[in-house]
């Protein structure tokens, strides 16, 4: 069964240094697509970064990019010149999909606080 | 509006009463979805629907009902409701398998 595993449950950043945040997945398909949601407190779920496994290339979006290492069946997020407003919730998620079949995971989600 | 929107945003239940939670999109996208979030565990997924008249389920479907008539709609209906159903639940929409979801405000549901 695939899994997402978010292993820090919070974490911490101080406004304009740079914070990594994991995610490990487990899964036996060759092709699939890995997700950050980001949650603020308004509770709104607003996609930050999409990656398809068949892809080599790393994702980028402007100040947010992810280390996909797909051997290692890791996909962090790395965050950099933090903004306050980047406080929330974020969350990994894992998609795959054949015909009659659709699976969409997501992890338990990192609580990321931005320090002033 | 243009999007995806739930309604109510709020609602008080009690024990063994049925409640629908309402979801709309504007985009004609195919798929839609309806997730539960709790503590602990993220999002999971409910129900899923490809098209207009199909369906199926996710990981938790037990305790809950999906139609959906009309591309635009996918209503979720727990037909007897119980406290373990008390979370926040979202709905949302994609272009395709895969790709971008886009979510609704949520709702959330407490069951007396």
């Amino acid at each position: 069964a695939q899994t997402v595993t978010q292993s820090q449950p919070e974490m911490s950043v101080q406004e304009a240094e740079t914070v990594t945040l994991s995610c490990t997945y487990d899964t036996s398909e060759s092709d699939y697509y890995l997700f950050w949601y980001k949650q603020p407190p308004s509770r709104q779920m607003i996609l930050v970064i999409r990656q398809e496994a068949y892809k080599q290339q790393n994702a980028t979006e402007n100040r947010f990019s992810v280390n996909f290492q797909k051997a290692a069946k890791s996909f962090s997020l790395k965050i950099s010149d933090s903004q306050l407003g980047d406080a929330a919730m974020y969350f990994c998620a894992y998609s795959w999909g054949t015909s009659g079949t659709y699976k969409y995971i997501f992890g338990t989600g990192t609580r990321l606080k931005v320090l002033a | 509006d243009a999007g995806i929107t739930q309604s109510p945003r709020y609602k008080i239940t009690e024990t063994g009463r049925q409640v629908t939670l309402m979801c709309h999109q504007t985009w004609s996208h195919s798929y839609m979805f309806w997730y539960r979030q709790d503590l602990g565990h993220g999002l999971r997924l409910i129900y899923y629907s490809a098209a207009a008249d199909i369906t199926d389920k996710g990981e938790v479907p037990d305790g809950y009902v999906v139609s959906r008539s009309k591309t635009e709609n996918f209503p979720l209906t727990l037909e007897s409701a119980t406290r373990s159903q008390t979370s926040v639940y979202f709905c949302a929409s994609s272009e395709s398998m895969g790709i971008t979801q886009y979510f609704g405000p949520g709702t959330r549901l407490t069951v007396l």
